[in-house]
């Protein structure tokens, strides 16, 4: 069955620091898709990157990278210059196999930026 | 940039009631997603449609849950008899093709159903 973990309930960072959210993975499937949100306390939930299994190099967005590493079923959230608007709930998810190819969700990271 | 618009963004209704929360997916998106998130808790997989039908569905969308896109634009969910366990933020989604092919997923900002 396919897994997402996170396993820092919460995490402090200095503004302009930057900070690295973990996520692994477990899932048989060859073809799969990970992805990376936001959801600030006034909770919508706000799509910030993408990395596919077949993607050779690891996805990046601005101040956002994930550092793929697929032998360790990794995928963890780098956030470069930390700004106190980062300050947020952060989920990592994955697609399941099946035709729509639903998101299964971690439990997510509170990361809270300090001045 | 184009956007999934959620109404109501709340929604207070009595135990037992019925409720219809309201989507307006991306216009040219093909896929559409509800899930459910309890306070507190992760995101939950409910529902997704595709081609006018339901393509996938979890265990937690049983017979008092219902999805339909009445019109080209309208995407809901409606919960029959509702109940205090229902009280959750409901989100929409929705995709311009299946996430495996590299597409995200978009999410609106979420009706906060209250149930009383």
């Amino acid at each position: 069955a396919q897994k997402i973990t996170q396993t820092q309930p919460g995490m402090f960072v200095q503004e302009k620091e930057a900070v690295t959210l973990d996520c692994t993975y477990d899932t048989s499937d060859p073809s799969y898709g990970l992805f990376w949100y936001k959801q600030p306390s006034s909770g919508e939930m706000i799509f910030l990157i993408y990395q596919g299994s077949y993607d050779q190099q690891n996805a990046t967005e601005g101040r956002y990278s994930l550092n793929f590493q697929k032998a360790r079923k990794s995928a963890n959230l780098v956030i470069s210059a930390s700004q106190l608007g980062d300050s947020a709930m952060y989920f990592c998810a994955m697609d399941l196999p099946g035709s729509a190819r639903q998101l299964t969700f971690g439990s997510g990271t509170q990361l809270t930026v300090l001045p | 940039e184009p956007e999934v618009t959620q109404t109501p963004s709340h929604q207070v209704t009595q135990m037992g009631q019925e409720v219809i929360l309201r989507c307006v997916p991306i216009s040219n998106h093909l896929y559409f997603y509800w899930y459910r998130q309890i306070l507190g808790q992760k995101v939950e997989f409910l529902v997704s449609f595709y081609n006018n039908e339901i393509s996938e569905k979890s265990e937690i969308f049983d017979d008092q849950f219902s999805v339909e896109r009445p019109d080209g634009s309208n995407f809901t969910l409606k919960i029959r008899s509702t109940k205090l366990e229902d009280s959750a933020m409901y989100f929409c989604a929705s995709s311009e093709a299946a996430p495996g092919g590299g597409q995200p997923q978009h999410f609106g900002d979420g009706t906060r159903l209250s149930i009383l």
